[in-house]
């Protein structure tokens, strides 16, 4: 069973838009990590966030925002006023306790920022 | 501080030849994970080392894999000999100390095409 969602395969927009991208998640565990990595065109996967399963609290870091909520087991990320340099697959992950932390990954969701 | 390290960076192999692909984790890191995206689908985990022990390899595919990650430094993942099904890009990452929860931070992969 997939354990991480990311119904957005494709995402095009015009510089300056604001693009959200969807996560839906599973898992029996009260203890789990959800993650977000970025993997630009150069191929490295790039760590943006990692958010704990106790801590239900927005975050903002620069352009990027994260919104996690538990009641619909959601890990939304969101890019204000996107920019070229934010084209890339992004790829949102769970780890959880009972299988030792190791990462099950989403799809990946390929967002084109053009100028 | 280095990130974690890839070689080589590309592969092209044909059916039934044997192929090492090498990672250097962060200096320091305990935990070292190999994942592997096949054409289109998730990144999926194949393994875990923990130093120089195999922690979890319940993701490699079948026998013709072979990890190993002598003296708990860097690792290798020998594909002997390579299938068709093989081709995709191995990730290899790497985690501070025991602690299983902590982030995990990704190389830049290598891409294997066995033709």
């Amino acid at each position: 069973a997939q354990k991480v969602t990311q119904a957005q395969t494709e995402i095009s927009v015009v510089e300056k838009e604001d693009v959200t991208l969807d996560c839906v998640y599973e898992t029996r565990d009260t203890t789990y990590y959800l993650f977000w990595y970025k993997q630009p065109p150069s191929g490295e996967l790039v760590f943006l966030i990692r958010r704990n399963s106790f801590d239900e609290q927005n975050e903002i870091s620069g352009r990027y925002s994260w919104n996690f909520q538990k009641s619909t087991s959601s890990f939304n990320f969101t890019i204000t006023a996107s920019q070229v340099v934010d084209s890339a697959v992004y790829f949102c992950a769970l780890s959880e306790a009972r299988w030792d932390y190791k990462l099950s990954f989403g799809a990946g969701t390929t967002v084109t920022v053009r100028a | 501080e280095a990130g974690v390290t890839q070689f080589p960076s590309h592969s092209v192999i044909e059916k039934g030849q044997t192929v090492t692909l090498r990672c250097d984790p962060i200096s320091g890191h305990d935990n070292l994970y190999w994942y592997r995206r096949v054409m289109g689908k998730e990144i999926k985990f194949l393994l875990h080392f923990v130093k120089e022990s195999k922690q979890d390899e319940s993701g490699m595919p079948n026998n013709r894999f072979l990890a190993e990650r002598t003296g708990g430094t860097y690792s290798t993942l020998k594909v002997q000999p390579a299938e068709l099904e093989d081709s995709g890009v191995y990730f290899c990452a790497s985690s501070q100390r025991q602690a299983l929860q902590e982030t995990q931070y990704f190389g830049p992969g290598t891409r294997l095409l066995v033709l």
